[in-house]
C-alpha cells in the first residue's frame, strides 16, 4: 500500500547544531509535501511545505529539501533551539482528479531532542 | 490568520455515551475539513472528509454510523462519537483547508483528548 515513512523515529541534538530529519514517500503522484511540528499534547503546528515541481524551499531556520527521483523529503533545522525539541511528521498529498478527494497522508513520526 | 479551534479540549464521559466535538475555522471560511485520530505515540490517521453541505466522506474501517460527522457551515464542523467505548479513547484533531487554496494546505486545531471510561 502507499505509505509515508521516517528512516529514524529519534533524534538527539545538541543546542546550537543543525538536525536533519529524514522521510521517504511511496506515492510517486504526489504533488505537494508538508512538515508539521507537534508539541505534547497539541495539534500540527505547520513549518513548511514544498510543491513537487520545486526540490528546495527555505523557511527561517528551516529548509525543505524534495528528492523525487528516490522519494525522499528531508527537513533541515539550522542552529537548533530547546523550543525545537518536538515530533515532527511529514506528509503527502493525493490528489485526485475530485478537488474533494484530496487528502494528506501522514509519516509515522521523529521526536527531535534537543540537548542544552 | 488561519486559526482553527477545537471544543472541548478534553472530555470523559462513560461508556455508551455520546460525544460532540466542535471544530471551528475562526478567521477563514474553510470548504473543507479533515477529522484525524491519534493514538499514543503514533501518526495522525485521517477518519472523514468533510466538505460544506454534502456528506463526509469516510476512511476505510472508519464507521460512519459510530462516528457522525455534520459540516454545516463553512467554519464549524462537528464530529459525535456515539455509544462510545474505551477503545475509542484518543486524541481527535480536525483540520481545515481555507476556501479557494489550489494546494491542500491544512490548519490543524489544537485537539480534543477523549477519554471513555
Amino acid at each position: 500500500g502507499e505509505s509515508v515513512g521516517l528512516h529514524l523515529p529519534t533524534l538527539s541534538v545538541q543546542e546550537g547544531d543543525n538536525s536533519i530529519i529524514n522521510c521517504a514517500y511511496s506515492n510517486s503522484a504526489s504533488d505537494y509535501f508538508i512538515w508539521y511540528k507537534q508539541e505534547s499534547g497539541k495539534g500540527p503546528q505547520f513549518i513548511i511545505d514544498i510543491r513537487s515541481n520545486m526540490d528546495k524551499r527555505q523557511g527561517q531556520r528551516v529548509t525543505v529539501l524534495l528528492n523525487k527521483t528516490v522519494k525522499h523529503l528531508s527537513l533541515q533545522i539550522a542552529a537548533t533551539q530547546p523550543g525545537d525539541s518536538a515530533v515532527y511528521f511529514c506528509a503527502e498529498n493525493h490528489s485526485t482528479a475530485s478537488f474533494g478527494n484530496e487528502k494528506l497522508t501522514f509519516g509515522t513520526g521523529t521526536r527531535l531532542t534537543i540537548i542544552p | 490568520g488561519a486559526v482553527v479551534s477545537q471544543h472541548p479540549s478534553r472530555v470523559i464521559c462513560k461508556s455508551g455515551t455520546s460525544v460532540k466535538i466542535e471544530c471551528r475555522s475562526l478567521d477563514f471560511q474553510a470548504t473543507t475539513m479533515f477529522w484525524y485520530r491519534q493514538f499514543p505515540k503514533q501518526s495522525l490517521m485521517l477518519m472523514a472528509t468533510s466538505n460544506e453541505g454534502s456528506k463526509a466522506t469516510y476512511e476505510q474501517g472508519v464507521e460512519k454510523d459510530k462516528f457522525l460527522i455534520n459540516h454545516a457551515s463553512l467554519t464549524l464542523s462537528t464530529l459525535t462519537v456515539t455509544s462510545a467505548h474505551p477503545e475509542d479513547s484518543s486524541f481527535y484533531i480536525c483540520s481545515a483547508r481555507r476556501a479557494g487554496t489550489t494546494y491542500n494546505e491544512q490548519f490543524f486545531g489544537p485537539g480534543t483528548r477523549l477519554t471513555v471510561l
